[in-house]
């Protein structure tokens, strides 16, 4: 398995708090991505990054920032948490988007639960 | 934009019987395809990917897909089920050129294979 390591696993909050996710990476990929994960939705993405600094927003990225200051760390925050935040957040990271190669592939974390009260 | 489309929801089969898991897209241009798969509480797995030459790919754990270009399709197939196939499986797309190079998935689609 990659080496990617999501903290915390699960997380109960209240409405209106921040909120950090971290996803930790030992496998120098370049490329890191937050999705959420909803019944019925499916996995969306969120943000992502495509180096130190670099980031850019998904399609459902409303009430969501993020940051990277390191290639290993992708941070997460939930300024604000509202209940329609609740969901499953996994962190993937790849290390090519050139298809031809066989490395075009995501490798996803274990998933953060977050439930928001 | 593109989409994918996972008709649906949860498909059963009986152990030893094949199964098929469908996938329709759409994109601009050529289209690179792939399919992961999820465990209870893990995160998705890679299970294979079509991105040029022969319609039918082979991935991991015996699946294969099959590229239908007129029909916008790329099926998730076995030829014959196990009880621990049993999972999520997620199909995802992007275009080959222009535009995002991240995958958009679909909503996915429960397999439950029946001892």
């Amino acid at each position: 398995d990659a080496g990617i390591t999501q903290s915390p696993r699960h997380k109960v909050t209240e409405t209106g708090t921040p909120v950090t996710l971290r996803c930790h990476q030992t496998e120098n990929h370049r490329y890191m991505y937050w999705y959420r994960q909803d019944p019925g939705h499916g996995l969306r993405l969120i943000h992502y990054s495509y180096g130190v600094k670099d980031t850019d927003k998904g399609e459902v990225s409303d009430g969501y920032s993020v940051s990277r200051s390191k290639t290993e760390d992708f941070l997460l925050t939930l300024e604000s948490a509202t209940s329609s935040q609740t969901s499953v957040y996994f962190c993937a990271i790849s290390e090519s988007t050139m298809a031809l190669t066989s490395n075009e592939k995501l490798f996803f974390g274990s998933g953060t639960q977050l439930s928001v009260l | 934009a593109q989409s994918v489309a996972q008709p649906e929801d949860q498909v059963n089969v009986a152990e030893g019987n094949p199964l098929t898991v469908k996938c329709t897209y759409s994109v601009s241009g050529n289209p690179y395809l792939f399919w992961y798969v999820q465990y209870p509480n893990r995160g998705l797995q890679f299970l294979l990917k079509y991105i040029t030459g022969d319609n039918l790919v082979k991935g991991s754990y015996g699946f294969e897909a099959e590229f239908n270009k007129s029909q916008t399709s790329f099926h998730l197939k076995k030829p014959s089920a196990l009880v621990s196939d049993s999972a999520l499986y997620f199909c995802a797309v992007r275009g080959a050129s222009g535009g995002s190079y991240i995958p958009t998935f679909g909503r996915g689609t429960s397999l439950i294979v029946h001892p």
